[in-house]
């Protein structure tokens, strides 16, 4: 398997545009997560999907930010309009979430950078 | 130990000393902890887990040791190799599918 799949691995963007960060799960995995990770404030979880329902967004900071899960196999996070505090590596994972304590595979990751 | 600052806090090994990172965690609730390898440029990566009803477990030259009464986890890692330069992450869980991360720290590895 090739792992969890994320693109792209590198976006700079213009405040106040729209940016698309993409994630395909591992095959067979029902469970995703979407984490921001920053200097100052490490690896913060943003949203949890489980078959394909967001089940946990209370860690979407604010109404720019918004996630989906068209299917099983594709999740998609968006910020509209997107700020320079949102500069970050963003990392999707996934794993089978059928048992609490099955190991997340966390994906490559896609450093944004907003200017 | 977990930073609360803009840096993280690093440990400087030579090439086959034996590592300790440290991790203190926050709830007394939690039951189950993972340690995570970052490597730069990459995501975390698993390295190994140990439930609260266990106080060690060992895996290929790594150890974890966990003490629950003040709620404290340590990696241990023989032999150190520069392959092992990272950051190091601690996890726990108490009840809830998602993990609360810890800070992170740096591991350099001199030849």
């Amino acid at each position: 398997d090739a792992g969890v799949i994320q693109s792209p691995r590198h976006e700079v963007t213009e405040m106040g545009q729209e940016v698309t960060l993409r994630c395909k799960p591992i095959s067979g995995h029902n469970s995703l997560f979407w984490y921001r990770q920053t200097m100052m404030r490490g690896l913060e979880l943003l949203i949890y999907f489980n078959n394909n329902v967001p089940i946990d967004d209370s860690g979407m900071p604010e109404d720019r930010f918004s996630a989906k899960m068209p299917n099983a196999s594709f999740s998609t996070l968006k910020i509209q309009p997107s700020e320079p505090r949102d500069s970050a590596v963003y990392f999707c994972a996934s794993t089978w979430g059928g048992t609490r304590d099955n190991e997340q595979f966390f994906g490559p990751g896609t450093r944004l950078t907003v200017l | 130990g977990e930073s609360v600052g803009l840096h993280l806090p690093t440990l400087s090994v030579q090439e086959g000393d034996n590592s300790i990172i440290n991790c203190a965690y926050s709830n007394s609730a939690s039951d189950y902890f993972i340690w995570y390898k970052q490597e730069s440029g990459k995501g975390p990566q698993f390295i190994i887990d140990i439930r609260s009803n266990m106080d060690k477990r060992q895996g290929q030259r790594v150890t974890v040791l966990l003490n629950k009464t003040v709620k404290h986890l340590s990696l241990q890692i023989a032999a150190t190799q520069p392959g092992d330069s990272a950051v190091y992450f601690c996890a726990e869980k108490g009840g809830s599918y998602i993990p609360t991360f810890g800070r992170g720290t740096s591991l350099i590895v001199h030849p």
